[in-house]
């Protein structure tokens, strides 16, 4: 069983719709977490952390469920730029420093 | 300016050749990383260097050596590599490598075919 589980996807939506991405991770020892964003052929782009009391940054929304040990990320209002592929992220302790440890990624395509 | 710089963008080797990867960063970051990425598949780390010292090798074959020259500068030296090698490696950088809370920054990467 992989560390940091995340559904692959695809899911294909429609501009305008509303999508929730969900992350399990299994270490109860991770401290930090964060959703990254990776276009087709370019480096993960940090697109928020996540706290325990939920965060929002305009259209995006995460929530962390430490006891559950979950992790999601809403988008409402799809815009096509939307299109990519969403990495789960936790952070632990590893060999005295800080690690991150990557979901496989769930790929998002936001039609016409 | 959040940003890492990766040289070169692309890079065709045959498996004899020797050949380095450049990563550079102005943000005053003390921990720097090496990752690598298959297609499909998340980034991978392969080194860890804090404070120009080499901290994580996330066992990685001796064909891989990697140097720490100043604190802005990461180069990956690359020498008889195989084919499986080739993958888009990513540089990336943070703060530091301690602090929990840190974000990593990632490079445009470089996309290595190995022939």
């Amino acid at each position: 069983r992989k560390e940091v589980e995340q559904d692959p996807g695809p899911f294909n939506v429609p501009e305008g719709a509303t999508v929730a991405f969900n992350c399990t991770y299994s270490n109860s020892a991770s401290q930090s977490f964060f959703w990254y964003r990776q276009d087709c052929r370019k480096e993960p782009k940090l697109l928020m952390s996540v706290y325990s009391s939920g965060n929002e940054d305009g259209r995006f929304t995460a929530q962390l469920n430490r006891a559950s040990q979950y992790i999601s990320l809403l988008i409402r209002d799809s815009k096509l730029s939307d299109s990519a592929t969403y990495l789960c992220v936790v952070k632990r302790l590893s060999g005295g420093y800080n690690k991150l440890i990557f979901g496989a990624g769930t790929r998002l395509a936001v039609h016409p | 300016d959040t940003e890492v710089t990766q040289t070169p963008k692309h890079l065709v080797m045959g498996m004899t050749n020797k050949k380095s990867l450049k990563c550079e960063q102005h943000m005053g970051h003390r921990a720097m990383y090496w990752y690598k990425q298959k297609a499909k598949k998340p980034p991978e780390l392969m080194f860890v260097y804090s404070y120009e010292k080499l901290s994580i090798n996330e066992s990685v074959p001796s064909r891989f050596s990697p140097e720490c020259p100043n604190s802005s500068l990461l180069n990956l030296h690359l020498h008889a590599l195989q084919p499986e090698d080739s993958a888009l490696y990513l540089c990336a950088s943070s703060l530091s490598s301690g602090l929990y809370q840190e974000t990593q920054y990632f490079g445009p990467g470089t996309r290595l075919l190995v022939l």
